[in-house]
């Protein structure tokens, strides 16, 4: 079975803190993005990886990094949070075959 | 930019009911596939069901099929038999530029009323 694990489902950080959301598959995926997902606005790209060390822009990238050092292990970095960055975020990865799965969610909080 | 536009963002529909989403988009592809997904409260995102635009054929799985048609953009998906545990957000999605990414809607939440 397709596995998409994040390191938390909950977390509160404060305005200014460095934050860390890590995203793990084990399905060997090359592609594996994260979005942010808010009410009335659907699921949003923020960034994407394709390779290992290889990345892109997804459409609302500001205030956000990522880090792909390993295949399986793809990481979402906010340099410093801010309140608008209270969101829920989905990782997922892809299959050869197109589809996307997705992990659990991180339902952040910046306070 | 691609856009997937969800009409609906309330539906609501009777246990055991037939109820279908509407789905259009806009993607320049030729080849693509198109995808529903599933998030049920506070649960995990899931595929629901997938559909390759080369294919005449509309997909079906169990009690979800899609109506696709091609020309007209437009992929809506039929519930057949609505349970309980079909109350949902219910995501389009279809495929950017060379497939690599996909574009979602702004998702349906379908009430099952018993």
């Amino acid at each position: 079975d397709v596995k998409v694990t994040q390191s938390s489902r909950y977390l509160v950080k404060r305005t200014g803190e460095k934050v860390f959301l890590e995203c793990v598959q084990d399905m060997d995926h090359e592609n594996m993005f994260w979005y942010r997902q808010d009410p009335g606005l659907g699921l949003r790209l923020i960034y994407f990886s394709y390779d290992v060390k290889m990345k892109e822009k997804g459409d609302i990238p500001e205030g956000y990094s990522v880090s792909r050092e390993k295949k399986e292990r793809f990481s979402l970095i906010l340099e410093s949070a801010s309140t608008n960055q209270t969101s829920m975020y989905l990782c997922a990865s892809r299959a050869p075959s197109y589809e996307q799965y997705f992990g659990p969610g991180t339902r952040l909080t910046v306070t | 930019a691609q856009t997937v536009t969800q009409s609906q963002p309330e539906m609501s529909v009777q246990e055991a009911e037939t109820v279908t989403l509407s789905c259009t988009y806009d993607t320049s592809e030729s080849d693509y596939y198109l995808f529903w997904y599933k998030q049920p409260p506070s649960r995990q995102m899931i595929l629901v069901i997938r559909q390759e635009a080369y294919k005449q054929q509309n997909a079906t799985e169990n009690r979800f099929s899609v109506n696709f048609q091609k020309a007209a953009k437009s992929f809506s998906l039929k519930i057949s038999d609505s349970q309980l545990g079909d109350a949902a957000m219910y995501f389009c999605a279809s495929p950017e530029v060379g497939n690599e990414k996909l574009t979602f809607g702004t998702g349906t939440r379908l009430t099952i009323i018993p």
